[in-house]
């Protein structure tokens, strides 16, 4: 079974840009997290998606944006990109839920904003 | 909303050794408590988790604990090995009627097993 994957592994934006990154679920897998990673923070919760219906949303400017389509491939974009969005991005999938069922990381997406 | 403090930050120990690495969080309707190990440059991965349900549980050299009433749970892995060098991530989580659909992590604790 092939794992979560995530593309492009590597991004290097200039600030003011937009950069889109997606993810690919573990196959049945129905709800898509994605986190911000940064050394000091840690992982932070961004959004997550089930059945392309967005469930939560952390604490994270609207400049921040996803979604998720009817193959449960979802899609996070940045816009207005600042040199303090970046990050390692990760994304998880999971059956039903990262709170209920365990969750599959991505090998994230490294984005710098230069 | 949930906050989930971890300690320590970084952790040296022998091979051989014990190591905990110990959590707290806030917010009473959690009860699902995963830990995630993140090797360098690798993905974060689930090594044990627990419910609320339960008081302990254990895979081989790794056990976790959880004490609803004082909202702490701890990682303990016993007879530490080099490959055991990682960062640890505790996380917690409502499920069922109370859930928020998100996981709230630690910040981490570098563990390193000297040899």
């Amino acid at each position: 079974k092939a794992g979560v994957t995530q593309t492009p592994r590597y991004l290097i934006k200039t600030r003011g840009q937009q950069v889109t990154l997606s993810c690919s679920p573990i196959s049945g897998h129905r709800s898509v997290s994605w986190y911000q990673q940064t050394p000091g923070q840690g992982l932070q919760f961004l959004f997550e998606y089930f059945s392309e219906t967005q469930r939560n949303k952390g604490n994270f400017p609207g400049r921040f944006s996803g979604r998720q389509f009817s193959n449960s491939r979802s899609e996070m974009n940045v816009s207005t990109l600042e040199l303090g969005d970046s990050a390692l991005y990760l994304c998880a999938s999971s059956l039903q839920g990262a709170e209920n069922t365990e969750a599959f990381f991505g090998q994230g997406t490294r984005l710098t904003v230069v | 909303g949930e906050n989930v403090e971890q300690h320590p930050s970084t952790l040296s120990v022998q091979e051989g050794d014990s190591a905990v690495i110990k959590c707290t969080y806030s917010d009473s309707a959690s009860n699902y408590f995963p830990w995630y190990k993140q090797e360098l440059g690798k993905r974060p991965q689930l090594i044990i988790d627990i419910r609320s349900n339960v008081g302990e549980k254990k895979d081989q050299r790794i056990a976790v604990t959880l004490n609803k009433t004082a909202k702490h749970f701890s990682l303990h892995i016993t007879e530490t090995q080099p490959e055991d060098s990682a960062v640890y991530f505790c996380a917690a989580a409502a499920s069922g009627g109370g859930s928020n659909y998100k996981l709230t992590f630690g910040k981490g604790t570098l563990l390193t097993v000297n040899p």
